[in-house]
């Protein structure tokens, strides 16, 4: 069956370091990957998508990357801050998908000492 | 500002009740998502919808139930049939065409009473 792990420990890390998190999957061949920021008792707010011909993304101090051949996503926060804590979760889509639907990992969550 | 908004924040049911979650959005979406969250798991898929009138079972329907009358609008309603509902429930939307991000209300954490 599909399924999708993101590291389950919480990841702490000094302010000002680069944050990296994993998102590895299995049985799927998607044709894009999103990640999504959540803090506590809010929903998840879109953060970058990479489409599977696309190694490499990024957004002011974010990058992802995105290896279809090691099935696995990196998510990679730059010169981090403690408002960059958070539950981040990265999420797939399929080739056949027409549907907009999204299949979450369980998320990591990140917290960023000062 | 255009969004989605769920009603309630917080919610209790009792035992043999069903209860309605409310979703809103203003966003001129076509699809629609209900998704259950519980603690260190991902989000789980119970229903979407692609097009008013229409909506599709996801992972996790049994014991749920929606309707999509109107595009703006996809409420959830949490049946009795429903034996473990206590969780945070979110509900989301996305314009229908490939890769498109998904943007979430705040959710509604139900509880039992």
């Amino acid at each position: 069956s599909q399924k999708i792990e993101q590291n389950s420990e919480a990841l702490n890390i000094q302010e000002g370091k680069t944050a990296t998190l994993t998102c590895n999957y299995t049985n799927y061949s998607p044709a894009y990957l999103q990640w999504y920021r959540q803090d506590p008792g809010r929903g998840p707010v879109f953060l970058l998508l990479i489409r599977e011909n696309e190694k490499e993304k990024r957004k002011e101090r974010l990058k992802v990357t995105f290896d279809t051949t090691l099935k696995q996503s990196l998510f990679h926060i730059t010169a981090s801050q403690p408002a960059d804590s958070a539950t981040y979760l990265c999420a797939l889509a399929g080739v056949a998908s027409n549907t907009g639907k999204l299949i979450f990992g369980q998320g990591t969550t990140l917290q960023v000492k000062p | 500002d255009g969004g989605i908004t769920q009603s309630p924040k917080y919610l209790f049911r009792k035992e043999g009740q069903n209860v309605t979650l409310s979703c809103e959005q203003n966003l001129n979406h076509d699809a629609m998502y209900w998704y259950r969250q519980d603690p260190g798991q991902g989000l789980r898929l119970i229903y979407y919808s692609q097009i008013v009138n229409d909506f599709q079972k996801g992972d996790i329907a049994e014991g749920y139930s929606v309707s999509r009358e109107k595009k703006e609008s996809f409420p959830l309603t949490v049946t009795s049939a429903q034996k473990n509902p206590t969780a945070f429930y979110l509900c989301a939307s996305s314009i229908l065409t490939g890769n498109q991000p998904q943007h979430f209300g705040d959710g509604t954490r139900l509880s039992i009473l």
